[in-house]
């Protein structure tokens, strides 16, 4: 069973439309994040939900607007896509806030990628 | 400058010893943490240390942190072509550029 999964894996799509990227794990982490890779694979946190609430909102446009309906979902919405937004978007979870304490380390788990390319 | 910093390139015959170097500038995390990306997908955990710690073993891989410098190193030990592959820093949330790391036979 993947432990986080997202869809699409691949999303075209024209300038100026609105898209959706699901994300789900199934460890029962408490913490879940987006991150954006560049074509220069610079990887950017993006969000962070710990528990459905918002603890990490980096500089990123108004247009891109997170939702976690429950600890295991973190779905990220985008308006009005632009071509700078062609990336791959990761999600990815950790047992409690990456950096923090744990006895396991809050290592992060990552999903596989959305290859987002907008024409 | 950027918050976690790595070097973005380095290229290794098989069979000799990766070194990987990183520097951060937030000491306040517990945890430092080495991620492997292949091409294609997306970032695995491949260790990380506590704060508290200076080195770490886990078989061929060695990570020592000088967390007076706030420098974190990855030691890979007899390369091998499957470790090819991006290699990242984080502290936390943060990250890295990545190195790219090409083994050549």
């Amino acid at each position: 069973d993947t432990a986080v999964s997202q869809t699409p894996k691949y999303l075209v799509t024209q300038m100026g439309n609105d898209k959706s990227i699901k994300c789900e794990q199934n460890l029962g982490h408490d913490t879940m994040y987006w991150y954006k890779q560049d074509s220069k694979k610079f990887l950017k946190i993006m969000f962070s939900y710990n528990n459905k609430e918002l603890i990490i909102n980096e500089t990123v446009p108004n247009r891109f607007s997170p939702k976690s309906p429950d600890k295991a979902h973190l779905n990220l919405h985008i308006n009005s896509l632009e071509l700078g937004d062609s990336a791959v978007y990761f999600c990815a979870s950790s047992r409690g806030l990456a950096g923090g304490f744990s006895s396991s380390g809050n290592e992060q788990f990552f999903g596989p990628g959305t290859r987002l390319t907008v024409l | 400058g950027e918050d976690v910093e790595q070097s973005l390139f380095l290229s290794v015959r098989e069979g000799d010893s990766s070194v990987i170097n990183c520097t951060y500038t937030d000491s306040s995390s517990t945890y430092l943490y080495w991620y492997k990306q292949e091409p294609g997908a997306g970032l695995q955990l491949l260790t990380y240390i506590f704060s508290n710690m200076d080195m770490k073993q886990d078989q061929r891989l060695t990570v020592l942190l000088n967390k007076k410098d706030k420098h974190l190193s990855l030691r890979i030990a007899d390369t091998q072509t499957g470790d090819s592959a991006i290699y990242f820093c984080a502290e936390s949330s943060k990250f890295g550029a990545g190195t790219q790391v090409v083994v050549t036979p």
